[in-house]
């Protein structure tokens, strides 16, 4: 199984709203990750995990909160979102630091 | 830190002839430098990765070259297809570093 899923596919939210995206993998990778992605924009890293812990944070806002609960599945919690937060926010997945990254089909977030 | 420049940003070609695209990265600790096709409204996939011990590397019709003197690398696409069509990212990372840095893409469209 060399494929990273992704819920839900798209979402609706409010700014006062409470969601959370999902991503699983089973590939047995170490290292997860959460990237923001704007049209006609490269991929913009947010958060990831190694080894199921954070490794990395990119200086997000803390109304994206992420959580690895294990080295299969990784969620980000939304919060009070702002319109400008609206993006693909794509989950990847590798087996270490500076190996192919596979991508799941994203998730549209679109914030009213 | 770490910039990686590519170029062009939008490159048309016709059916069957090749498409060259152009990265130049800042930090000569990079040693690994994956290419990426992401098709509209779809997620990025890897195409062809090179590491710094290697001058060249081939898969059919796409190959990749790297000058770790010059600190550039190209993708060459051969024989043009319509479902070469796509935006193409390249990116640089070194050693342990979870972080991929990434072109601003290029979007190649191929004429019929």
């Amino acid at each position: 199984d060399t494929e990273v899923t992704q819920t839900p596919k798209h979402l609706v939210m409010g700014m006062t709203n409470k969601k959370s995206l999902k991503c699983e993998q089973h590939m047995g990778h170490r290292a997860m990750y959460w990237y923001k992605q704007k049209a006609k924009k490269p991929p913009e890293l947010m958060f990831v995990y190694s080894y199921e812990k954070l490794s990395i944070n990119e200086s997000v806002p803390s109304r994206f909160s992420p959580e690895c609960p294990n080295s299969s599945l990784l969620n980000l919690h939304l919060h009070a979102l702002q319109p400008e937060d609206s993006a693909l926010y794509l989950c990847a997945s590798s087996q270490v630091a500076d190996y192919e990254q596979y991508f799941g089909p994203g998730t549209r977030l679109t914030v009213t | 830190g770490e910039n990686v420049e590519q170029h062009p940003s939008t490159l048309s070609v016709q059916e069957g002839d090749s498409a060259v695209i152009k990265c130049t990265y800042s930090d000569s600790a990079s040693n690994y430098f994956p290419w990426y096709k992401q098709e509209l409204g779809k997620r990025p996939q890897l195409i062809i990765d090179i590491r710094s011990n290697v001058g060249e590397k081939k898969d059919q019709r796409i190959a990749v070259t790297l000058n770790k003197t010059a600190k550039h690398f190209s993708l060459h696409i051969t024989e043009t297809q319509p479902e070469d069509s796509a935006v193409y990212f390249c990116a640089a990372s070194k050693g342990s570093n979870y972080q991929l840095i990434w072109g601003a893409g290029t979007k190649l469209i191929i004429k019929p």
